[in-house]
């Protein structure tokens, strides 16, 4: 059965300071796609970003950054010089490829982010 | 923009009573999807559609039910609301055949649901 863990509940930064969202996947299959989404305070879940199995290269937009690495089964989310409104719970989730219902996500617990001024 | 809509923001509900969630997107989207939120659980999916009267069951169905009569409407019922279905309730929805696969869900802004 497919699994996702951010094992970080709460981490509490300095503004301008770098940050690191670790997420460490399990699943069976050789198909798959990873995804991160931001939830601000607001509720909305906000797609940031979606990786498939077969693509292992590092994604720079703007000041965020994702590192995925097959060989350790983890998609790590990288948030350079901090902001205020970088503040949020952000979700790893996970899609397996399923043959009769299409793709499902699986997410990780959320990790509550607090970027202080 | 895509616009997923939900029907209230904030309930309140009596255990017992029979419960609707709607929930409604703007972008023809052939999928639909209902998860539940709660502290450092992350979301659990409770059912989803790839078509019109269509449903599979998630991975916490039960004491859930859902209808989706109409390509853009997908609702989700509790027949009989129990206090611990009290929690964070958020639909999504994702273009494609097959469930959309490998496709991003856009979210609604999700209904806080308090049962008594």
């Amino acid at each position: 059965a497919q699994k996702v863990t951010q094992a970080q509940t709460e981490i509490s930064v300095v503004e301008k300071e770098d940050v690191t969202l670790d997420c460490v996947y399990e699943t069976r299959d050789t198909t798959y796609y990873l995804f991160w989404y931001k939830q601000p305070p607001s509720g909305e879940l906000v797609f940031l970003i979606r990786r498939n199995s077969f693509d292992e290269q590092n994604e720079i937009s703007g000041r965020y950054s994702w590192n995925f690495q097959k060989s350790t089964s983890s998609f790590n989310f990288t948030i350079t010089a901090s902001q205020v409104v970088d503040s949020a719970v952000y979700f790893c989730a996970l899609s397996e490829v399923e043959e009769t219902s299409g793709s499902r996500l699986t997410f990780g617990e959320g990790t509550q982010l607090t970027v202080n001024p | 923009d895509v616009k997923v809509t939900q029907s209230s923001r904030y309930l309140v509900k009596r255990t017992g009573e029979k419960v609707f969630l709607e929930c409604v997107q703007d972008m023809d989207h052939e999928n639909m999807f209902w998860y539940r939120q709660d502290p450092g659980l992350g979301l659990r999916l409770i059912y989803f559609s790839y078509d019109v009267k269509m449903k599979e069951k998630g991975d916490i169905p039960e004491g859930y039910s859902v209808s989706r009569e109409k390509k853009e409407r997908f609702s989700l019922i509790l027949e009989s609301a129990s206090t611990n279905q009290t929690s964070m309730y958020l639909c999504a929805s994702s273009s494609g055949l097959a469930g959309g696969v490998g496709n991003e869900q856009y979210f609604g802004p999700g209904t806080r649901l308090t049962v008594t």
